[in-house]
């Protein structure tokens, strides 16, 4: 079974640009989740999707953060425009009930200059 | 705020020593898991214990589990220099929201 691919790996953009980020969970998992890790810090949770809804987005910082997930499949997550304080390690997880334990992709270093 | 905290956040031993990291929660959860993340890695699944569990095992691994004390601790018997890794606890709480908190990591270090 393929796990969770997320693309790019890496990114550097500046201050003012726009970029999105890609996760392909795995086939069958309709729970989605975003996260966020920032310096070493907690991995802070984003947002959850259940197929194409948003179950919780309570961890969005705010409006300049945008995701969706069209068709239920797989998801983006939109910064535009960025700041400097959106730098940190984006990770998209995947699990096959609301209460399952996740699996991970590798993440999206996202540097903003 | 931060749900799950893990103490330390930094642990260097000996290949063949046990290591021990805890975690401590703030809200009631469904269960608690920890969590293993190589560099450069996503996080890989360890283990999942329920509410109404106390302790369980998987291999070198032992977690227990103190709801009236709201923490955790796992133990890695016999480390060995592949233990290398930051470690994670994840607490899944419905409270405002069904989600899976983690906190900070504890930074284990294993010398071969």
């Amino acid at each position: 079974e393929a796990g969770v691919t997320q693309f790019p790996s890496h990114s550097v953009i500046e201050k003012g640009q726009t970029v999105t980020l890609r996760c392909d969970p795995i086939s069958g998992h309709d729970n989605l989740y975003w996260y966020r890790r920032v310096m070493g810090k907690e991995i802070k949770f984003l947002l959850h999707f259940v197929k194409e809804s948003k179950q919780d987005e309570s961890g969005m910082p705010n409006n300049r953060f945008l995701a969706e997930r069209t068709g239920g499949t797989y998801s983006t997550l939109k910064v535009q425009p960025a700041e400097l304080e959106d730098s940190g390690v984006y990770f998209c997880a995947s699990s096959q009930a609301i209460n399952s334990p996740l699996h991970f992709g590798n993440g999206t270093r996202l540097t903003v200059t | 705020s931060q749900q799950g905290e893990e103490d330390p956040q930094a642990l260097s031993i000996q290949e063949g020593e046990n290591a021990t990291m805890n975690c401590s929660y703030k809200t009631s959860i469904n269960n608690l898991q920890w969590y293993r993340q190589n560099s450069g890695r996503g996080l890989v699944h360890l283990i999942l214990i329920r509410s109404n569990e106390r302790e369980k095992h998987s291999g070198r691994l032992r977690v227990t589990l103190d709801t009236s004390k709201k923490s955790s601790s796992l133990l890695i018997t016999a480390s060995r220099a592949a233990d290398t890794a930051s470690y994670f606890c994840a607490t899944a709480t419905n409270t405002g929201g069904f989600k899976t908190i983690f906190g900070a990591g504890t930074r284990l270090f294993v010398k071969a």
